[in-house]
């Protein structure tokens, strides 16, 4: 079956650490993206990507880095400069940009 | 700027009863709209779209939207709810001039029994 997969499901994070987000996608998308989601504040771009080795800042990429190496691959590392790391992330990909996208089931971020 | 503007932040229906999400944007273009759907913990799963063509547009689960030009809305519809749609719903516009879009901050729906 296609579909987007991001693991793991739930992520623990130590003061002053990198840690990086897995997301995976085997439907042939050229394009994929990043959200941050808060409660009641909706989705939030953080970087999203049109083809493989580009990228592009979203709306809050501070704190955040991307690597797009692969078509399928799309990981996201917080890094310890973000400083409110604690949310649930969303991967996303769509055929190309500004068609429909489809989203990953999310990973939960918590900071110990 | 571009926004989108879901109005409810918590809606209760009965269930069997009619049930309208309401979605305004700000957009200098015709838009792209979309509706999704969020379960708790999960991600969003896609219910319709309108691109171009037949304002009135049916989506999965027996949900339908109309995109309204003149009143920059594009409001979701259901004739009768099911305890299985209670979920949060997110109406979301592209493209942006990032060539992303941009999501609405969701409206809760709860289902009464």
């Amino acid at each position: 079956d296609g579909g987007i997969t991001q693991s793991p499901k739930y992520l623990f994070r130590k003061e002053g650490q990198n840690v990086t987000l897995s997301c995976e996608q085997n439907l042939n998308h050229d394009a994929m993206y990043w959200y941050r989601q808060d409660p009641g504040q909706g989705l939030r771009l953080i970087y999203y990507s049109q083809i493989v080795n580009d990228f592009q800042k979203g709306d809050i990429a501070e704190g955040y880095s991307v690597s797009r190496e692969k078509k399928e691959s799309f990981p996201l590392t917080v890094t310890s400069a973000q400083k409110n790391p604690t949310a649930f992330y969303l991967c996303a990909s769509s055929p190309f940009l500004q068609e429909t996208q489809y989203f990953g089931p999310g990973t939960r971020l918590l900071v110990l | 700027a571009q926004s989108v503007t879901q109005p409810d932040i918590h809606i209760t229906v009965s269930e069997g009863a009619s049930l309208e999400l309401r979605c305004n944007y700000s957009y200098g273009a015709t838009p792209y709209l979309f509706w999704y759907v969020q379960s708790p913990g999960q991600g969003l799963q896609l219910l319709l779209k309108y691109f171009s063509g037949d304002t009135l547009v049916q989506g999965i689960k027996g949900f339908e939207a109309e995109f309204k030009r003149s009143q920059s809305s594009f409001n979701l519809r259901k004739p009768s709810v099911h305890w299985s749609d209670a979920a949060e719903y997110f109406c979301a516009v592209g493209p942006t001039n990032n060539n992303d879009m941009r999501f609405g901050a969701g409206t809760r729906l709860t289902v009464k029994p």
